[in-house]
């Protein structure tokens, strides 16, 4: 089956823009979870949801950065006033259950370029 | 809070060679240890994890509480094991928290 999918899978933006990233995660998972990957670094949490339900948002490194699945499928990334130190690529990935244990899956990614 | 650490960012072996990928974490209690694995143009994977004890495309991992590791081994390299692989640790219902990754590169 489809497996989780981002868009758009790059993105280049002023810096002071505003950005929005997409993600659909498999068909019935009930687990999103978003990871900032900075280069030369691994992935970093951002925020997790299940179902509609931001249960973690501990790893949004600013007030600027905002999440939402409001219907508990698709989801999305909000960055707000993009600064150049945003530039990173953007990991989604979603789980089967409504628990933090069970594997994860992840997406392509979305590359940020901020100018 | 947690961390992980992989003190190697690029490692090379010949062919046929063993390897081993180094991963050291930082956690008092008892934390679940990941292997993530990501081949040239492909998305981030799992390779196996502690729990499970399997071995997936001839990996290994072994959790070392005493000296707080979970290296990854193989004891014959093979051109297709050169990706990018990531330890990762979680404790509890911590978020997943990642190591810089090693590169691997498998020399034929």
């Amino acid at each position: 089956g489809a497996g989780v999918s981002q868009s758009p899978r790059y993105k280049v933006a002023k810096r002071g823009q505003d950005v929005a990233l997409r993600c659909d995660p498999i068909s019935g998972h009930v687990s999103l979870f978003w990871y900032q990957q900075a280069l030369g670094q691994g992935p970093e949490f951002l925020t997790y949801f299940q179902n509609e339900a931001q249960l973690d948002k501990s790893g949004l490194p600013s007030d600027r950065f905002f999440a939402e699945r409001p219907e508990g499928s698709v989801s999305t990334l909000k960055i707000q006033r993009t600064q150049q130190e945003d530039s990173a690529v953007y990991l989604c990935a979603s789980s089967k259950l409504g628990t933090t244990q069970e594997t994860q899956y992840f997406g392509p990614g979305t590359r940020l370029l901020v100018l | 809070a947690q961390r992980v650490t992989q003190p190697e960012k690029l490692l090379s072996v010949f062919k046929g060679a063993p390897v081993e990928l180094k991963c050291n974490y930082s956690y008092s209690g008892s934390p679940e240890l990941f292997w993530y694995v990501q081949y040239s143009r492909q998305r981030l994977q799992l390779l196996l994890r502690h729990i499970s004890r399997e071995s997936i495309k001839g990996f290994t991992a072994d959790l070392n509480k005493g000296e707080t590791s979970f290296h990854l081994k193989k004891p014959f390299a093979q051109e297709e094991d050169s990706a990018m692989y990531y330890c990762a640790s979680r404790g509890g219902n911590t978020p997943l928290v990642f190591g810089k990754g090693t590169r691997l590169s498998v020399i034929a």
